[in-house]
This record gives structure tokens, C-alpha cells and sequence, in this order.
């Protein structure tokens, strides 16, 4: 059974005060690492997809990398916009269904 | 273009009654997966549609939960006999393709009292 396990719960951070997020995940072949980010009251918002180990992406202040067994999300001079719930999901093996873990809501203080 | 909009935005309902929650996805998209998320987790996974059959109900959690897709575009998740632990926003996503990354509606938030 696919798991993901995010960390920390919560994080306050100051305005440019750059930190990271990270998810642990464990699952029978991996076909996709996936980020993404929820305001409160609203569906989650597609940020990233990473596919293997090594691979990096970056949009804005956020960059998404990739190993064997976690994924970071580093946030770069972070705004209070940035604030919000951050997903980590997993597509694995034959399953077509995303297995989230229970996100790290991020604020971001002026 | 739009993105995936979902209907009612909230329903209230008492114990035991039946509710419907309606899902348009974007245009073109032929993959369609219902979500459920409680308060502080993450959507857990419900079913998912490839075209108008049901590819994958594993997450469905008991025969009050049932989904269709008759055409192929608009899903509908029906819930008989609610419980107040139905209470949880319902989430709907598509995509173009089962590799590509899902797109979110806003949810219908649902609360059985």
C-alpha cells in the first residue's frame, strides 16, 4: 500500500525566510510525484509533476526535487501569498489514483 | 478555458437522506476521479472514470456510494442513506490522459446533520 508522509504539520515563516517542505513516500513503482497547493476553501492546485529520482523543477519562488524515497519543496524569500496548504501526492504501479498525504500548511508573516 | 466546476458548492442534508453531487470537468478531458478530503488531511481517492465506465471504484467505502458517467463528460456521485460521518468535502478532477497531472475543481462541501 502506497503511503505519504509530509512533514512538518505546520511551518510560520518571515517574509524571505527560505525553508523546505518534505515528503516521504513509500510505493510499488513509482510513475509520478506531484505537488500541489490549497487555499483554504478551494480545491487543490496543480504546481508540480516529477517523474525520477534527480529530477528538479522550478515556478517563481518554489522549486520541487526528487530522490529515490522523498520529495522537497523549497521555498525561496517566500511572500504572504505563498501561504497555504502544500499536497504531496503519488501515482504508483498500475493504480490511476493520486494517494496524498496530509499536506504542511505553510504561513508566510510580513 | 474553464476549469472543472462542480455542483451544489455546499449541501446540507439529514441522517438517512439521499444527496447527488454533480461534476462537469473540463473539456475534452477523458479521465474523471472523485476525492473525499475530512478536515486536515489530504483527498483520499473514491473512484475514477476512463471514458464512461468506472476504471477503479476500490476507494468507494461501502454500496451507499455509487458514481456515473453516462456520456462521457459529467460525472455524478450519489450517496443513499447518508451518515453524519459522510460529512466532507467532495472533490472532483480530470485529466487528458492517465499519466498527466489532475486538475481540481472547488469541491462541494456536504455536512449530514
Amino acid at each position: 500500500e502506497d503511503q505519504v508522509t509530509q512533514s512538518p504539520e505546520a511551518l510560520r515563516l518571515q517574509e524571505g525566510e527560505s525553508s523546505s517542505l518534505n515528503c516521504s513516500y513509500t510505493v510499488s513503482g513509482l510513475r509520478g510525484l506531484f505537488w500541489y497547493r490549497q487555499d483554504p476553501g478551494k480545491g487543490p492546485e496543480f504546481l508540480f509533476t516529477l517523474y525520477s529520482a534527480g529530477e528538479e523543477k522550478e515556478k517563481e519562488r518554489l522549486k520541487a526535487t526528487l530522490t529515490k524515497k522523498e520529495s522537497f519543496l523549497h521555498i525561496t524569500a517566500p511572500k504572504p501569498e505563498d501561504s497555504a496548504t502544500y499536497l504531496c501526492a503519488v501515482e504508483s504501479g498500475s493504480a490511476r489514483q493520486l494517494t496524498f498525504g496530509s499536506g504542511t500548511q505553510l504561513t508566510v508573516l510580513p | 478555458g474553464a476549469g472543472v466546476s462542480q455542483t451544489p458548492s455546499n449541501k446540507v442534508t439529514e441522517k438517512g437522506k439521499y444527496v447527488e453531487l454533480r461534476c462537469d470537468p473540463i473539456s475534452g478531458h477523458t479521465a474523471l476521479y472523485w476525492y473525499r478530503q475530512s478536515l486536515g488531511q489530504g483527498p483520499e481517492f473514491l473512484i475514477y472514470f476512463q471514458g464512461t465506465g468506472a476504471a477503479d471504484d476500490s476507494g468507494l467505502p461501502n454500496d451507499r456510494f455509487f458514481a456515473v458517467r453516462p456520456e462521457g463528460s459529467v460525472s455524478t456521485l450519489k450517496i443513499q442513506r447518508t451518515e453524519r460521518g459522510d460529512s466532507a468535502v467532495y472533490l472532483c478532477a480530470s485529466s487528458f490522459a492517465l499519466l498527466n497531472e489532475q486538475f481540481f475543481g472547488p469541491g462541494t462541501r456536504l455536512t449530514v446533520l
